[in-house]
Parts: structure tokens; C-alpha cells; sequence
């Protein structure tokens, strides 16, 4: 049981616009940085948003990411085949003092 | 560019403790902190620790304390994770990250490969 909650799946046509949701608590989202990753099969993650809504150089303006209390989400638009790839929502938790992830997002482009 | 290269996958026995390398092909320690985090087979990314070696600290997930040991060599722009009193649901990748807050946050902007720990009798 992970402590931050994401759906297990999302699917989306090519072109279409996808949203992916993360929840948290006071003592997670609600009090510090959210960050996206990507991973694709057999890869290691790569960062895709940091501290809630800033991209790395190089990654595209089709992903977004927004966060409210204690909640995140990021949102693909323009989807592409080769967007098809697990996403996970990180941050972390003061009552813990440690890191979190979310379970994993598994998009699939129809 | 500055990469992170893991040591070779593992197999263990039960009990037994496994130490996995990460180098940087440059000076990464000055300026950030690294971490662990592990992949289970067909499971989600777990968070172990990290190490912010500019300040010589680390930090364990509740989880894993008391078996985890976090270290990093500056000279040879090393870091190591020690995993002790392994068990079979140990089994898994094991990644190492860059750390770009230098604060333990999961800014992690460079991953090293990956190495495949397996536990089995």
C-alpha cells in the first residue's frame, strides 16, 4: 500500500489529453514539492516535472503538472505512442522523514 | 556529461548481505546528495536512503534501518548501498540517483542503470 495514491491505469487516444492524479496527506503533498517520473519498460525513471510544476530542459511542454493541498496531478496532452510508459508521483513525507513514491500509472496509448 | 555507472547483478543467499557500487564519471558530491531506490519485479519504486556526502549524512527509510548502510568515497567519486539480513522479497533492481535539491527531496535528475539483486537459496 503505497502512500501516495494513483490510479493503476489510463488509457487515451494519440492526440488526446490524460490526466494522471496523485493523493497525499498534510504531512506529504501537502507540505512539499511534487515530482513526476517516466519509466519506460526495462529503463530507469526519468524526472519529468520537479517541485510541482517545473520541467527539465529537454522535456517537452505536452506535459504539465499541478498541485492543490493534497493533491498533484500531471496532465500529457498531444499524446504519442511513445508516451506509453508507467508514471509516478514522488515528494516527501515529513512523518515519515523519508521519501514516496505513488504506485505507478501504467498510460496506454490506444 | 556526468553518468552514473552500477556494479554488476547479484545473486545471494538468504541472510547474507550485498553491497552495490555507483560511480560518477565526474565530481557529482559537491553539490548534491545521492539515493537508493529499489524496483521489486513488476512492482513500483520503493525509496532507501540517501546520502548527502558534502555534509557526511544520511538518511534511512524507517524500513530499512538497521540494515541498510549508505556510504560514498569522495576520492573515487563512489557510492555504495550495503543491504544486510537479506530475504527472498529483496530480490529486485536496485537504482542509484543524483539528488538535485541536495536535500533528500526525490529531485532525481540522473539514474544510474540498475542492478539486479537476486535472493535465493
Amino acid at each position: 500500500q503505497s502512500v501516495l495514491t494513483q490510479p493503476p491505469s489510463a488509457s487515451a487516444t494519440p492526440g488526446q489529453r490524460v490526466s494522471i492524479s496523485c493523493s497525499g496527506s498534510s504531512s506529504n503533498i501537502g507540505t512539499n514539492y511534487v515530482y513526476w517520473y517516466q519509466q519506460l519498460p526495462g529503463t530507469a525513471p526519468k524526472l519529468l516535472i520537479y517541485r510541482n510544476n517545473q520541467r527539465p530542459s529537454g522535456v517537452p511542454d505536452r506535459f504539465s503538472a499541478s498541485k492543490s493541498d493534497t493533491s498533484a496531478s500531471l496532465a500529457i496532452s498531444g499524446l504519442r505512442s511513445e508516451d506509453e510508459a508507467e508514471y509516478y508521483c514522488a515528494t516527501w513525507d515529513d512523518s515519515l522523514s523519508g521519501v514516496v513514491f505513488g504506485g505507478g500509472t501504467k498510460l496506454t496509448v490506444l | 556529461q556526468v553518468q552514473l555507472v552500477q556494479s554488476g547483478a547479484e545473486v545471494k543467499k538468504p541472510g547474507s548481505s550485498v553491497k552495490v557500487s555507483c560511480k560518477a564519471s565526474g565530481n557529482i558530491f559537491n553539490n548534491y546528495g545521492l539515493s537508493w531506490v529499489r524496483q521489486a519485479p513488476g512492482q513500483g519504486l520503493e525509496w532507501m536512503g540517501g546520502i548527502i556526502p558534502m555534509f557526511g549524512t544520511t538518511k534511512e527509510a524507517q524500513k530499512f534501518q538497521g540494515r541498510v548502510t549508505i556510504t560514498a568515497d569522495e576520492s573515487t567519486n563512489t557510492a555504495y548501498l550495503e543491504l544486510s539480513s537479506l530475504r527472498p522479497e529483496d530480490t529486485a533492481v536496485y537504482f542509484c540517483a543524483r539528488d538535485g535539491s541536495g536535500n533528500y527531496y526525490p529531485e532525481f535528475d540522473l539514474w544510474g542503470q540498475g542492478t539486479l539483486v537476486i535472493v535465493s537459496s
